[in-house]
């Protein structure tokens, strides 16, 4: 079975620009999140969705990031525009149960802002 | 959530057991303790987790104590592949699955 999958595994792209993550989670997994860790910080929650709702987006750091999960499937995570603070290594986790469960991570993607 | 403390760092002797403290004294009684570790350059990965009874899967043991204010994670014959980063998380079921990850503890296996 595949585990979580994360396009591109790096991204660099110029101030002012825009990215877009994107986030396979397993195959049935109802719960899809979305971390990042900035450097020399610790890895920090961003959103939870539930199927195609979003859960929990209290770490959602502003309004310049957009998360979406189309018919509870895939999901991507939208920066615009990227600013230098949001360099980074994003993480999206995937889970199956009720959110009492293990959380499958995958490798994540390196945001470079430059 | 309930802090976690953890050494910043350790080390371990290839083949020998590993043992990650974890003091978590604030704890709730319906609060989980889980461990994951990151492996460089890739994602958390999932260890093992428990309520109030000693765990053991495949990859590691899990021991809380009676009064569950702290936790051993041990890893029984340290491999050099086992050098990571080791979170202690202690989350709610009503936290949605949200995960807040400390400093953890890097662990360093050598020969």
């Amino acid at each position: 079975e595949a585990g979580v999958t994360q396009f591109p595994s790096h991204s660099v792209i110029e101030k002012g620009q825009t990215v877009t993550l994107r986030c396979d989670p397993i195959s049935g997994h109802d719960n899809l999140y979305w971390y990042r860790r900035v450097m020399g910080k610790e890895i920090k929650f961003l959103l939870h969705f539930v199927k195609e709702s979003k859960q929990d987006e209290s770490g959602m750091p502003n309004n310049r990031f957009l998360a979406e999960r189309t018919g509870g499937t895939y999901s991507t995570l939208k920066v615009q525009p990227a600013e230098l603070e949001d360099s980074g290594v994003y993480f999206c986790a995937s889970s199956g149960g009720t959110g009492r469960h293990e959380q499958y991570f995958g490798p994540g993607t390196r945001l470079t802002v430059t | 959530d309930a802090k976690t403390t953890q050494p910043p760092s350790m080390d371990c002797a290839e083949g020998r057991a590993a043992n990650l403290p974890c003091n978590h004294s604030t704890i709730s009684g319906n609060e989980y303790v889980y461990w994951y570790r990151q492996i460089h350059s890739q994602g958390p990965q999932y260890i093992i987790h428990g309520l109030k009874n000693n765990e053991t899967n495949e990859m590691a043991s899990l021991i809380i104590t009676e009064d569950r204010k702290s936790s051993t994670l041990i890893l029984p014959h340290a491999t050099l592949r086992d050098t990571a980063v080791y979170y202690c998380i202690v989350r709610p079921p009503w936290s949605y699955g949200k995960l807040t990850f400390g400093q953890g503890t890097i662990l360093t296996v050598h020969p």
